[in-house]
């Protein structure tokens, strides 16, 4: 069966970085994407970005350009989600997620099939 | 704001129906798939509707899913008690090639 296991909370100061691991199995890693997503206390879900597990290549939302770096490591089947700088409202619970559907060169038919357990990352000031 | 609007909160009594909108624009719901993800308090979202008003296997087909041109539609009949939960709607904005999300609907189940 597919799986997608985090890695533990985090708590980080302000100005700090963290690295959250996204570690998948029951499926080829090459054929799909691996998205991350947050939700801040209380709040909704925000997109932050994808990776291919094919060729690594990343789209990330413009709110995290600059900050955020994804990267995965094939030989474990693992994702990683790295976001510096870090800010007090950073505090938020952060998910990967599966993509499945594919994109065409205009558009996205996809939807997450497939999500992590959430890492809570708390920033204190 | 979220780029997508849903309604805060609805609610119905047990067994009713319960009808939560997603409305968008053009260059997101207009041209692109819909896809809908329940959450329970303290757990990840599931997929509940996907491509619009595709079911994945093990959804009841009390949850439905429908779409027509910027505005999307999850449909809830039978409802239970442990259907109490938050509903999100989700697409693909194309403007910005990135994900997005609607701001969520608290279903009270009275």
């Amino acid at each position: 069966q597919v799986q997608l296991v985090q890695s533990g909370a985090e708590v980080k100061k302000a100005g700090a970085s963290v690295k959250v691991s996204c570690k998948t199995s029951g499926y080829t890693f090459n054929n799909y994407v691996i998205s991350w997503v947050r939700q801040a206390p209380g709040q909704g879900l925000e997109w932050m970005g994808w990776i291919s597990g094919f060729n690594g290549k990343t789209n990330y939302a413009q709110k995290f350009q600059g900050r955020v770096t994804m990267s995965t490591d094939t030989s474990t089947n693992t994702a990683y989600m790295e976001l510096t700088s870090l800010k007090s409202d950073d505090t938020a619970l952060y998910y990967c997620a599966r993509e499945g559907g594919y994109c065409s060169s205009s558009s996205c038919y996809t939807h997450f099939d497939y999500w992590g357990q959430g890492t809570l990352v708390t920033v204190s000031s | 704001q979220s780029v997508l609007t849903q309604p805060p909160s609805v609610s119905a009594a047990p067994g009713q129906k319960v009808t939560i909108s997603c409305s968008g624009s053009s260059s997101n719901i207009g041209n692109n798939y819909v896809s809908w993800y329940q959450q329970f308090p303290g757990t990840a979202p599931k997929l509940l509707i996907y491509d619009s008003d595709k079911r994945p296997s093990g959804i009841p087909d009390r949850f439905s899913g429908s779409k027509s041109a910027t505005s999307a539609t999850l449909d809830i009949t039978g409802l239970q008690t442990g259907d109490e939960a938050d509903y999100y709607c989700g697409t693909w904005e194309s403007s910005l090639s990135t994900w997005v999300f609607g701001g969520g609907t608290k279903l009270t189940v009275l």
